[in-house]
């Protein structure tokens, strides 16, 4: 189907442990990007990539690691987990000429 | 600190009246901006932007207004419907970037 996915949808780890979250796209859109939503924080921009190969810090990035090797993929690695990385995490796309962004459906995670 | 504030964490309002949402910036190089809507378990979907060359954006039954000399916009729902009961969110950004910077968040509850 069309549109942007996340996967897994509900994930649960222990501090310690590295843990991948999957985005994919298939609007061909150039621009994908991390977020994180906290109570009292909204939705916080952790990563984010212009095109393949190229991505850039946003304003919440350590602890995380991004790569994006294809246009349509987007996965963000948490290389150690850590308690206050429990949130939920968004991806989003965009492309064209506007700012507007699609956001896929959310993982929970939760770092015990 | 916070460039894009949502003070009203959650607003109530019955089926057919008005919704005002607000929402206020500091950064007087934001642009571009724009509302979401979230419900519960999904992502955020867009709903309707404004760049700051306007004062009012009208889609339906949503109008944005800009207040650049304030530095505030806010979202009006009219009629309002239960079906707007969803948490919404500001969010800004300046020219030629796709990096969005987005306010905590305001609970709409529309009762019948």
């Amino acid at each position: 189907d069309a549109g942007i996915t996340q996967s897994p949808r509900y994930k649960i780890t222990e501090t310690g442990r590295q843990v991948t979250l999957m985005c994919h796209q298939t609007w061909s859109h150039s621009y994908m990007f991390w977020y994180r939503q906290d109570l009292g924080h909204g939705l916080r921009l952790i990563y984010y990539s212009a095109a393949a190969d190229i991505t850039d810090k946003g304003e919440v990035p350590d602890g995380y690691v991004v790569s994006r090797s294809k246009t349509e993929n987007f996965p963000l690695t948490l290389e150690s987990a850590t308690r206050s990385q429990t949130s939920v995490y968004f991806c989003a796309s965009s492309g064209g000429d506007t700012d507007t962004q699609y956001f896929g459906p959310g993982t929970r995670l939760t770092v015990l | 600190d916070q460039q894009v504030k949502q003070n009203s964490p959650s607003l109530s309002v019955q089926e057919g009246r008005i919704s005002i949402l607000n929402c206020d910036y500091t950064n007087s190089m934001f642009d571009y901006f724009l509302w979401y809507k979230k419900y519960p378990a999904e992502g955020p979907t867009f709903l309707i932007s404004i760049s700051s060359i306007k004062d009012k954006n009208e889609d339906g039954r949503f109008t944005v207004f800009l207040n650049k000399s304030a530095k505030h916009l806010s979202l009006h729902i009219v009629p309002s419907q239960p079906g707007d009961s969803a948490v919404y969110f500001c969010a800004a950004s300046d020219t030629g970037f796709q990096k969005l910077v987005f306010g905590t968040g305001t609970r709409l509850l529309v009762s019948p």
